[in-house]
């Protein structure tokens, strides 16, 4: 079990807007930064968004992240059908080391 | 372009060590203020950050592995390696090697740089 919590799915259609969350605690989310990162099928996990809202070069600015206390939210707005991959959060915890969200599948219908 | 190439046995025994190394290629893992570790996926399930390990040595881990695991570097060679001793069915995973960029102050701390994955099965 992971200790950030995200929900397993989440979809939508194209050229909409979709959420999707990640639930930590005091000692994670509410005290240090969360990234996001994108998995596509039978590939290796990317950076999409770094330090709870920054996007590294070449992510386009339909993705961004926020964070209010201890959770989080990735958004995808213009969906598009090349959207569909795993979501993973992540963030540093006070006790010294990483943890990960259980991720999110998002389907493009 | 910095690379990272993991290799190591795909097929380990239960109770035996499991042991991968990660090349890097096309610079230096001494450059910058960056940890060497390794996140593994289990099939079908979500990721696990296992370890990262400075050039010079230090090391963090996490905590539910930490009895078992031993991340070391190699700078001559240019890699590091993982020890994953008393395995089980439940450490199957695709294991990737990433770089955790660590410069700047920890809000900004990220993994920036992924390997392609080495699989590993753990089964007699």
């Amino acid at each position: 079990q992971s200790v950030l919590t995200q929900p397993p799915s989440a979809s939508g259609t194209p050229g909409q807007r979709v959420t999707m969350s990640c639930s930590g605690s005091s000692s994670n989310i509410g005290s240090n930064t969360v990234n996001w990162y994108q998995q596509l099928p039978g590939t290796a996990p990317k950076l999409l968004i770094y330090s709870n809202n920054q996007r590294p070069s070449g992510v386009p600015d339909r993705f961004s992240g926020s964070k209010s206390g201890t959770s989080a939210s990735l958004a995808i707005s213009g969906l598009q059908s090349e959207d569909e991959a795993d979501y993973y959060c992540a963030a540093w915890d006070d006790n010294l080391h990483w943890v990960f969200g259980g991720g999110t599948k998002l389907t493009v219908l | 372009q910095l690379q990272l190439q993991g290799s190591g046995p795909g097929l380990v025994k239960p109770l035996e060590t499991l042991s991968l190394t990660c090349g890097v290629s096309g610079g230096s893992l001494r450059g910058g203020f960056y940890y060497w570790g390794w996140i593994r996926q289990p099939p079908g399930k979500g990721l696990e950050w296992v370890g990262s390990i400075y050039y010079s040595g230090g090391t963090y881990y996490n905590p539910s592995l930490k009895s078992r695991v031993t991340i070391s570097v190699d700078t001559s060679k240019n890699q590091f390696s993982l020890n994953l001793r008393s395995v089980t069915a439940a450490d199957t995973a695709l294991y990737f090697c990433a770089r955790w960029d660590a410069s700047g102050s920890y809000d900004i701390w990220h993994f920036d740089l992924w390997g392609r994955g080495t699989p590993v099965t753990v089964s007699s």
